[in-house]
């Protein structure tokens, strides 16, 4: 089956500073990913829509300047967590559609993201 | 915007039962696809139903996209421990490439 990879699994950072995570498709192209968020004992609420070769796409309420995507190839799609707050820390995790297998969303095994 | 209905919000059960679960939408979606998640994982797919009445089987699971295009049910069949998860049922809409929506997930809870 398709695979997505995340990097890192987990993440601790200071008040402040910046995170960057990593979504990766390991055996297939995605011109698309999504960028999805999780709080505890709750459902998966959508950021953003990382599309490569151009800008992305945020939800309503997502601050674009402070969760920065970056769509460099077509395996690739990164989300940059800028000036990260305490309230920031949450379960993140990306997605990629899998065209051969009729666009079905595979996810990856999210990032743990905490924040001091 | 768009909402979906999950339901029940959580489940106790005894190994070897039936178990059955349902989403509903106030909008119609093109896509129906049902979802695992273990603790401090992403979501593993199960199901992906694509057409409005069909009716698919996955091992010991079966989901159904409803005639309407507005609900789907995801059945499991003998119930085992490692069926222990929170399941999310999500609609897809605007294209093949579509974002999802995702229910609010049924906790499932087997006891041996």
């Amino acid at each position: 089956g398709a695979v997505v990879s995340q990097h890192p699994s987990r993440v601790i950072c200071k008040s402040g500073t910046s995170v960057k995570i990593e979504c990766r498709s390991l055996d297939f192209q995605a011109t698309t990913m999504f960028w999805y968020r999780q709080f505890p004992k709750q459902s998966l609420m959508l950021m953003a829509t990382s599309n490569e070769g151009s800008k992305a796409t945020y939800e309503q309420g997502v601050e674009k300047d402070k969760f920065l995507i970056n769509h460099a190839s077509l395996t690739l799609s990164t989300l940059t967590v800028t000036s990260a707050h305490p309230e920031d820390s949450s379960f993140y995790i990306c997605s990629a559609p899998r065209r051969e297998y009729a666009y079905e969303q595979y996810f990856g095994p999210g990032t743990r993201l905490t924040v001091t | 915007g768009q909402q979906l209905n999950q339901s029940p919000q959580s489940m106790f059960i005894q190994e070897g039962e039936d178990v059955s679960m349902n989403c509903t939408s106030s909008s119609i979606f093109n896509t129906w696809l049902w979802y695992k998640q273990d603790p401090g994982e992403g979501p593993v797919l199960l199901i992906a139903l694509y057409k409005a009445g069909e009716l698919t089987s996955n091992g010991r699971l079966t989901a159904q996209f409803g005639i309407t295009r507005k609900d789907s049910f995801l059945n499991i069949s003998a119930s085992i421990p490692s069926d222990v998860g929170i399941y999310f049922c999500a609609g897809q809409y605007g294209g093949s490439q579509g974002n999802l929506i995702f229910g609010k997930g049924t906790k499932l809870s087997v006891k041996p």
